[in-house]
């Protein structure tokens, strides 16, 4: 079974400019979350997806959004780009015992350079 | 709010000894998941062990094993034997039991070295 991709693994960006990151879960998967990971913030969560639909946010500005299409991929973007977006960006998917998620299975990440 | 906190930035252990890392939480919820979780320099997260807060035993995956003392709120691991694989930054996290959607709540993370 594949595990989590997260494509691409590598992005630089200038600010003001916005960005989108893909996410396949594994298969079977319906839940997808994403996490911010800095040096000086540690892992942060940002939102979770499940069935097409955002269930979970963090406390993160509006520029972040995300959406979940029909085959349980994910996408997140974000707008006007700031210094601090900088990141390593992780996507997780979990499987669900009816709506209760089980653990996550994190992808490799992209790791975002905002200049 | 729920808290993780990992008191130990870096940690060092000689190859084939045994390591103790340690994480502890803050939650006023009776049914949560603990889990460890580990990063080498690939960057990715990988699932270590997992426990269940009502479950009394404590969990163990091959040379990996937790203490889970509930009433204390702390959740340490142990790595038996440890090999250069080992190498990585440990992740503590905490995840609510809850319908409504999951989150991952993480501590800081510890650096652990494994010398030859």
């Amino acid at each position: 079974k594949a595990g989590v991709t997260q494509t691409p693994r590598y992005l630089i960006k200038t600010r003001g400019q916005q960005v989108t990151l893909s996410c396949s879960p594994i298969s079977g998967h319906r839940s997808v979350s994403w996490y911010q990971q800095t040096p000086g913030q540690g892992l942060q969560f940002l939102f979770e997806y499940f069935s097409e639909t955002q269930r979970n946010k963090g406390n993160f500005p509006g520029r972040f959004s995300g959406r979940q299409f029909s085959n349980s991929r994910s996408e997140m973007n974000v707008s006007t780009l700031e210094l601090g977006d900088s990141a390593l960006y992780l996507c997780a998917s979990s499987s669900t015992y009816g709506e209760m998620n089980t653990e996550a299975f994190f992808g490799q990440g992209t790791r975002l350079t905002v200049v | 709010a729920q808290t993780v906190t990992q008191s130990q930035p870096e940690m060092s252990v000689q190859e084939a000894e045994t390591v103790t890392l340690s994480c502890t939480y803050d939650t006023s919820e009776s049914d949560y998941y603990l889990f460890w979780y580990k990063q080498p320099p690939s960057r990715q997260m990988i699932l270590v062990i997992r426990q269940e807060a009502y479950k009394q035993q404590n969990a163990t995956e091959n040379r990996f094993s937790v203490n889970f003392q509930k009433a204390a709120k702390s959740f340490s691991l142990k790595i038996s034997d440890s090999q250069l694989g080992d190498a990585a930054m440990y992740f503590c996290a905490y995840r609510r039991e809850e319908t409504s959607g999951s989150r991952l709540t993480f501590g800081e993370g510890t650096q652990l070295t494994v010398n030859p």
